[in-house]
């Protein structure tokens, strides 16, 4: 079946290093994005792609980059992890346009 | 103004009670309309898509008011396995999907 994976599913970090989240889906869906989860806020996008080589920042995006070079991949990359960057974090991929996403299982990352 | 807003709650209910949650949306050209339910710890998973003309799944109802700007949510007789996090979101258009905070409702038994 296809699915959408996420990588690592934990993870502790330190103030300053780089971290890259791995997302994967096997639905060959043009649409990725990633968002963060913290208590209040809600699910807030952090960067979107529409297809390879395509990306764009979300309403979250200061400190984190992503990289788009197949269809099955978005890494997201933390340049220099900071303590405000402690949260869940969530890969989705949709297929058409105004159709829903699949999300990934969530990556708790404690940035200390 | 955020893109999308909901009551955060939390609702708590007996078993077997009625429930409705609503959520409203700022932007006008938003295409299309969802309620994922999401359980602690887990990743939000598609509940049921909101269609203008209103569509019900087994104990589910959603509808969709275009002139209001809202959507709605009711759950009827009410199982304990329905307490979760209910998230509205609209895809603006963008192809982008915009979240609620949610709304975290308890079934008591």
């Amino acid at each position: 079946d296809a699915e959408i994976t996420q990588s690592p599913r934990h993870k502790i970090t330190e103030t300053g290093r780089q971290v890259t989240l791995a997302c994967h889906q096997t639905w060959n869906h043009n649409n990725m994005f990633w968002y963060r989860q913290d208590l209040g806020h809600g699910l807030r996008l952090i960067h979107y792609s529409y297809g390879v080589q395509d990306t764009n920042k979300g309403e979250v995006s200061d400190g984190y980059s992503v990289s788009r070079s197949n269809t099955e991949d978005l890494p997201l990359t933390l340049e220099s992890a900071a303590s405000s960057q402690t949260s869940v974090y969530f890969c989705a991929s949709s297929g058409q346009a105004n159709t829903e996403a699949f999300f990934g299982q969530g990556t708790r990352l404690t940035v200390v | 103004r955020k893109e999308v807003e909901q009551d955060p709650g939390p609702f708590n209910v007996p078993e077997g009670a009625t429930v409705a949650f609503n959520c409203t949306y700022s932007n006008s050209a938003s295409q299309s309309f969802f309620w994922y339910r999401q359980d602690c710890r887990k990743e939000p998973k598609l509940l049921m898509s909101v269609y203008s003309s209103g569509n019900e799944d087994g104990r589910f109802t959603a509808q969709l008011n275009r002139a209001s700007q809202y959507i709605s949510l009711l759950i009827r007789d009410s199982k304990l396995s329905d307490s979760a996090t209910y998230l509205c979101v609209v895809n603006t258009g963008a192809n982008n999907l915009f979240f609620g905070t949610g709304t975290r409702l308890t079934v008591i038994p």
